[in-house]
Protein backbone atom coordinates (compact mmCIF):
# COMPACT_ATOMS: atom_id res chain seq x y z
CA UNK A 1 0.00 0.00 0.00
CA UNK A 2 1.31 3.82 -0.73
CA UNK A 3 2.81 5.68 2.24
CA UNK A 4 3.66 8.74 3.16
CA UNK A 5 6.59 10.02 1.07
CA UNK A 6 8.98 12.39 2.59
CA UNK A 7 11.72 14.29 0.47
CA UNK A 8 14.53 14.40 1.07
CA UNK A 9 15.46 12.03 4.05
CA UNK A 10 18.35 14.10 5.32
CA UNK A 11 19.07 17.55 4.77
CA UNK A 12 22.00 19.12 6.19
CA UNK A 13 22.12 23.18 6.21
CA UNK A 14 24.46 26.17 7.13
CA UNK A 15 22.86 28.60 9.62
CA UNK A 16 20.91 31.72 8.09
CA UNK A 17 20.09 29.31 5.16
CA UNK A 18 16.38 28.86 4.16
CA UNK A 19 15.70 24.73 3.13
CA UNK A 20 12.55 23.04 1.78
CA UNK A 21 10.52 20.18 3.18
CA UNK A 22 8.74 17.94 0.82
CA UNK A 23 5.62 15.73 1.55
CA UNK A 24 3.11 13.27 -0.57
CA UNK A 25 0.32 12.19 1.33
CA UNK A 26 -1.41 8.71 0.47
CA UNK A 27 -3.40 8.80 -2.47
CA UNK A 28 -6.98 10.70 -1.40
CA UNK A 29 -5.75 11.78 1.39
CA UNK A 30 -6.98 15.31 1.97
CA UNK A 31 -5.04 16.89 5.19
CA UNK A 32 -1.54 16.69 5.71
CA UNK A 33 0.30 17.49 9.25
CA UNK A 34 3.69 18.94 9.71
CA UNK A 35 5.32 17.90 13.32
CA UNK A 36 8.80 18.68 14.44
CA UNK A 37 10.22 16.24 17.23
CA UNK A 38 13.57 16.84 18.67
CA UNK A 39 15.59 14.09 20.05
CA UNK A 40 14.05 12.21 22.66
CA UNK A 41 10.62 14.33 22.55
CA UNK A 42 7.33 14.12 21.57
CA UNK A 43 6.19 15.43 18.32
CA UNK A 44 5.40 18.36 18.00
CA UNK A 45 2.51 20.06 15.75
CA UNK A 46 3.38 22.65 13.66
CA UNK A 47 0.40 23.51 10.75
CA UNK A 48 -2.57 21.15 9.10
CA UNK A 49 -3.79 21.50 5.58
CA UNK A 50 -7.20 20.27 4.98
CA UNK A 51 -8.10 20.79 1.35
CA UNK A 52 -5.48 23.05 0.67
CA UNK A 53 -6.31 25.24 3.55
CA UNK A 54 -4.41 25.91 6.61
CA UNK A 55 -6.73 24.26 8.94
CA UNK A 56 -4.80 24.56 12.24
CA UNK A 57 -1.80 26.30 13.62
CA UNK A 58 0.60 25.46 15.89
CA UNK A 59 4.09 25.66 17.12
CA UNK A 60 5.15 26.85 13.68
CA UNK A 61 8.13 29.62 14.31
CA UNK A 62 7.16 32.69 11.75
CA UNK A 63 10.33 31.76 10.27
CA UNK A 64 8.66 28.97 8.89
CA UNK A 65 5.94 28.80 6.29
CA UNK A 66 4.12 25.84 4.86
CA UNK A 67 1.71 25.20 2.15
CA UNK A 68 -0.52 22.48 0.59
CA UNK A 69 -0.97 22.74 -3.40
CA UNK A 70 -3.63 21.41 -5.73
CA UNK A 71 -2.37 17.64 -6.49
CA UNK A 72 -2.19 17.58 -1.89
CA UNK A 73 1.29 17.25 -1.92
CA UNK A 74 2.85 20.10 1.04
CA UNK A 75 5.60 21.67 1.36
CA UNK A 76 7.43 23.37 4.53
CA UNK A 77 9.83 26.44 3.75
CA UNK A 78 12.27 27.34 6.57
CA UNK A 79 14.41 30.26 6.40
CA UNK A 80 16.83 32.05 8.78
CA UNK A 81 17.76 28.40 9.91
CA UNK A 82 19.04 28.42 13.33
CA UNK A 83 21.30 25.37 15.38
CA UNK A 84 17.79 24.77 17.46
CA UNK A 85 15.93 23.92 14.18
CA UNK A 86 17.58 20.61 13.89
CA UNK A 87 15.61 18.16 14.37
CA UNK A 88 13.10 15.05 12.88
CA UNK A 89 10.50 16.47 10.93
CA UNK A 90 7.43 14.76 9.89
CA UNK A 91 4.55 14.83 7.66
CA UNK A 92 1.45 12.62 8.51
CA UNK A 93 -1.76 12.64 6.13
CA UNK A 94 -5.35 11.68 7.07
CA UNK A 95 -8.60 11.21 5.13
CA UNK A 96 -10.60 14.06 6.57
CA UNK A 97 -9.43 16.32 9.21
CA UNK A 98 -9.98 15.38 13.03
CA UNK A 99 -10.97 11.83 14.17
CA UNK A 100 -8.98 9.93 11.60
CA UNK A 101 -6.04 8.22 12.18
CA UNK A 102 -2.67 9.91 11.14
CA UNK A 103 -0.46 8.01 8.87
CA UNK A 104 3.36 9.60 9.08
CA UNK A 105 5.89 9.53 6.67
CA UNK A 106 9.30 8.40 7.96
CA UNK A 107 10.59 11.73 8.08
CA UNK A 108 13.45 14.17 6.85
CA UNK A 109 16.35 14.89 9.69
CA UNK A 110 17.48 18.64 9.04
CA UNK A 111 20.89 19.32 10.63
CA UNK A 112 21.59 22.68 11.39
CA UNK A 113 25.63 23.63 11.40
CA UNK B 1 -3.26 26.38 26.99
CA UNK B 2 -4.00 22.27 26.75
CA UNK B 3 -1.78 19.73 28.74
CA UNK B 4 -1.49 15.96 27.85
CA UNK B 5 0.56 14.38 30.04
CA UNK B 6 2.00 10.87 30.23
CA UNK B 7 3.52 8.43 32.76
CA UNK B 8 5.94 7.07 33.71
CA UNK B 9 8.27 8.70 31.24
CA UNK B 10 10.57 5.06 31.47
CA UNK B 11 10.05 2.02 31.99
CA UNK B 12 12.04 -0.91 31.89
CA UNK B 13 10.25 -4.62 31.96
CA UNK B 14 11.48 -7.95 31.86
CA UNK B 15 10.39 -9.94 29.24
CA UNK B 16 6.79 -11.44 30.46
CA UNK B 17 6.14 -9.06 32.88
CA UNK B 18 2.92 -6.51 32.20
CA UNK B 19 3.22 -2.94 31.36
CA UNK B 20 0.70 -0.13 31.66
CA UNK B 21 1.12 3.84 30.36
CA UNK B 22 -1.30 6.01 31.57
CA UNK B 23 -2.09 9.42 29.97
CA UNK B 24 -4.02 12.65 30.82
CA UNK B 25 -5.73 15.82 29.52
CA UNK B 26 -6.03 19.07 31.24
CA UNK B 27 -9.28 19.33 29.10
CA UNK B 28 -11.88 17.07 28.11
CA UNK B 29 -10.70 15.17 24.69
CA UNK B 30 -13.28 14.62 22.02
CA UNK B 31 -11.11 11.27 21.42
CA UNK B 32 -7.60 10.15 21.77
CA UNK B 33 -5.48 7.70 19.46
CA UNK B 34 -2.39 5.82 20.62
CA UNK B 35 0.97 5.79 19.00
CA UNK B 36 3.72 3.44 18.70
CA UNK B 37 7.28 4.95 17.50
CA UNK B 38 10.25 2.23 17.62
CA UNK B 39 13.28 3.64 17.57
CA UNK B 40 14.49 5.16 14.76
CA UNK B 41 11.07 4.80 13.16
CA UNK B 42 7.75 7.51 12.91
CA UNK B 43 4.51 7.07 14.59
CA UNK B 44 2.53 4.32 13.89
CA UNK B 45 -1.06 4.65 14.98
CA UNK B 46 -2.38 1.98 16.91
CA UNK B 47 -6.13 2.70 18.11
CA UNK B 48 -8.36 5.42 18.43
CA UNK B 49 -11.21 5.74 20.92
CA UNK B 50 -14.49 7.98 21.45
CA UNK B 51 -16.55 7.30 23.88
CA UNK B 52 -16.52 7.77 27.47
CA UNK B 53 -15.65 4.70 29.29
CA UNK B 54 -14.65 3.01 25.88
CA UNK B 55 -12.09 -0.17 26.41
CA UNK B 56 -10.97 -1.73 22.93
CA UNK B 57 -8.23 -4.57 23.05
CA UNK B 58 -5.78 -5.57 20.29
CA UNK B 59 -4.56 -8.97 21.03
CA UNK B 60 -2.02 -8.08 24.48
CA UNK B 61 -2.68 -4.29 24.39
CA UNK B 62 -5.52 -2.99 26.16
CA UNK B 63 -6.64 0.81 25.93
CA UNK B 64 -9.26 2.51 28.10
CA UNK B 65 -10.49 6.37 27.82
CA UNK B 66 -11.94 7.13 31.15
CA UNK B 67 -15.29 8.21 32.20
CA UNK B 68 -14.69 11.88 31.92
CA UNK B 69 -12.56 11.68 28.73
CA UNK B 70 -9.65 13.42 29.82
CA UNK B 71 -7.50 10.53 30.72
CA UNK B 72 -6.34 6.53 28.97
CA UNK B 73 -4.35 4.30 29.31
CA UNK B 74 -2.68 1.53 27.26
CA UNK B 75 -1.94 -2.03 29.12
CA UNK B 76 0.05 -4.50 27.77
CA UNK B 77 0.21 -7.87 28.75
CA UNK B 78 3.08 -10.46 28.72
CA UNK B 79 5.16 -7.63 26.74
CA UNK B 80 7.90 -9.05 24.11
CA UNK B 81 10.80 -7.74 22.89
CA UNK B 82 8.87 -6.36 19.95
CA UNK B 83 6.88 -4.08 22.08
CA UNK B 84 10.39 -1.94 22.46
CA UNK B 85 9.23 1.88 21.92
CA UNK B 86 7.84 4.71 22.53
CA UNK B 87 4.16 4.55 23.16
CA UNK B 88 2.38 8.19 22.56
CA UNK B 89 -1.08 9.32 23.23
CA UNK B 90 -2.43 12.33 20.98
CA UNK B 91 -6.15 14.29 21.22
CA UNK B 92 -8.04 16.29 19.66
CA UNK B 93 -10.01 18.96 22.56
CA UNK B 94 -12.84 20.32 21.42
CA UNK B 95 -10.87 23.66 19.94
CA UNK B 96 -9.86 21.51 17.68
CA UNK B 97 -6.51 21.38 18.67
CA UNK B 98 -4.31 18.07 18.02
CA UNK B 99 -1.40 17.58 21.15
CA UNK B 100 1.12 14.38 21.90
CA UNK B 101 1.82 13.29 25.00
CA UNK B 102 5.26 13.10 25.64
CA UNK B 103 5.71 9.60 25.39
CA UNK B 104 6.33 6.38 27.68
CA UNK B 105 9.49 5.16 26.54
CA UNK B 106 9.08 0.91 26.97
CA UNK B 107 12.32 -0.89 27.50
CA UNK B 108 12.01 -5.33 27.30
CA UNK B 109 14.78 -6.90 28.40
CA UNK B 110 15.29 -10.37 27.45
Amino acid sequence: AAGVIQSPRHLIKEKRETATLKCYPIPRHDTVYWYQQGPGQDPQFLISFYEKMQSDKGSIPDRFSAQQFSDYHSELNMSSLELGDSALYFCASSLFQGFNEQFFGPGTRLTVL
Amino acid sequence: GQQVMQIPQYQHVQEGEDFTTYCNSSTTLSNIQWYKQRPGGHPVFLIQLVKSGEVKKQKRLTFQFGEAKKNSSLHITATQTTDVGTYFCAGWNYGQNFVFGPGTRLSVLP
